[in-house]
């Protein structure tokens, strides 16, 4: 069966520093990836996905990046954190995604920007 | 551009009563339709869909219909329990994307 693994679960961090949050996927070959952010009052924002190793798509241009070094991996990083990162950051899996719409969520992680 | 506006929360309901979220779409074409969950403390996971016009999608007692005349995608359950405390996200897709579109998500929080 297919797991989706995402890490840290919460992580403070002070502004301006960097930021590294990973995502696997675990089950499946070359599914399509994807970032999303849910803060308060925004509902759920689509940041990056990915179709293939390498291939990002931003959405919204912002101090954050994404990166697939691997099928299965999936990186969002930033070189210097603003307060306005802090939030839910989910990263989630999907397979002919146009056909079913169905996206498997990892757990989120939590962060915090002080 | 695509958009899905679903009620402002929190909705604050007494257990056995009857919900209704609602939910109404922008869209060029016939997208598809979705109702997302997330529970306290985890991510989202897809709780029913709708493909087409008509179509009603069903899952633990929730309902939606799709209705393309009223562009609406609103989901029912006749009792809800304690158990259904949670947000609720309606989302779409257009054929031949690879993005789901979510709304903004509704609390829904009931009470024993």
């Amino acid at each position: 069966s297919q797991t989706i693994h995402q890490w840290p679960a919460t992580l403070v961090q002070p502004v301006g520093s960097p930021l590294s949050l990973e995502c696997t996927v675990e089950g499946t070959s070359n599914p399509n990836l994807y970032w999303y952010r849910q803060a308060a009052g925004r509902g759920l924002q689509l940041l990056f996905y990915s179709v293939g190793i390498g291939q990002i798509s931003s959405e919204v241009p912002q101090n954050l990046s994404a990166s697939r070094p691997q099928d299965r991996q999936f990186i969002l990083s930033s070189k210097k954190l603003l307060l306005s990162d802090s939030g839910f950051y989910l990263c989630a899996w999907g397979e002919g995604v146009s056909y079913t719409g169905e996206l498997f969520f990892g757990e989120g992680s939590r962060l915090t920007v002080l | 551009g695509n958009s899905v506006t679903q009620m402002e929360g929190p909705v604050t309901l007494s257990e056995e009563a009857f919900l209704t979220i609602n939910c109404t779409y922008t869209a060029t074409g016939y997208p598809s339709l979705f109702w997302y969950v997330q529970y306290p403390g985890e991510g989202l996971q897809l709780l029913l869909k709708a493909t087409k016009a008509d179509d009603k999608g069903s899952n633990k007692g929730f309902e939606a219909t799709y209705r393309k005349e009223t562009t609406s995608f609103h989901l029912e359950k006749g009792s809800v329990q304690v158990s259904d405390s949670a947000v609720y996200f309606c989302a779409l897709i257009q054929g031949g994307s690879e993005k789901l579109v979510f709304g903004k998500g509704t609390k829904l929080t009931v009470n024993p």
